[in-house]
């Protein structure tokens, strides 16, 4: 079965300063893989998504993403974090046996520091 | 363009009472349906979908119920909460053949 690993539930990062949050998934064919974001109390909104071709993929609001096959990874990155940017992320692969629908990670808490 | 509705946003109920949650699609057809919860510092488990009005798929054993009485109205449902059942309810759809999923805003339910 498909699963999605996100190692670090909190992560905390000056405003400024590069952003790295990890994925690794689980998946035996080529993966769709995608990055969402929630905001407090909201639903969640699409970064960005790999489906094939190049391995690193531009999303929204500065964010990218590099897919490597070699260690089952997605992780997302931004160069420079806004204070807006303070969220919960989620990792989430494409699962067919569920319903054609996403099987996510147990998500990461961004918090900014001025 | 297609939107999604969820509601109520957020929603107490003591321990035993019912529930309904209801979640609806307008600007597409024959979307696919999904629930999620997001339990207190838990990612996202589904909990149904749904292919079609009146077949309902559950990922896991639980104390709830969805319904697809229309094509694009999505329902989740309990005779009796439990306290387990307090959580955040997401509500999504996408299209068959499309990958990209559209979630509503969510209900934040609490369970007393």
């Amino acid at each position: 079965a498909q699963s999605v690993t996100q190692p670090d539930i909190h992560i905390t990062v000056s405003e400024g300063a590069s952003l790295e949050l990890r994925c690794n998934y689980s998946y035996g064919a080529t993966p769709y893989l995608f990055w969402y974001v929630q905001s407090p109390g909201q639903g969640l909104q699409l970064l960005l998504k790999y489906f094939s071709g190049d391995t690193l993929v531009q999303g929204i609001k500065g964010f990218e993403a590099e897919f490597k096959r070699s260690q089952s990874s997605f992780n997302l990155r931004k160069p420079s974090v806004h204070w807006s940017d303070a969220a919960e992320y989620f990792c989430a692969v494409l699962d067919n046996n569920a319903g054609n629908m996403l099987t996510f990670g147990g998500g990461t808490r961004l918090m900014v520091k001025p | 363009s297609q939107t999604i509705h969820q509601w109520p946003a957020t929603l107490v109920q003591p321990v035993g009472s019912p529930l309904s949650l209801e979640c609806t699609v307008e600007g597409t057809s024959n979307p696919n349906l999904y629930w999620y919860r997001q339990a207190a510092g838990r990612g996202l488990q589904l909990l149904f979908y749904s292919v079609g009005i009146g077949q309902i798929s559950s990922e896991v054993p639980q104390n709830l119920s969805a319904s697809r009485p229309q094509d694009r109205q999505f329902i989740l449902s309990s005779k009796k909460l439990l306290l387990s059942d307090s959580g955040f309810y997401l509500c999504a759809w996408k299209r068959i053949m499309n990958t990209e999923a559209f979630f509503g805003q969510g209900t934040r339910l609490t369970v007393v």
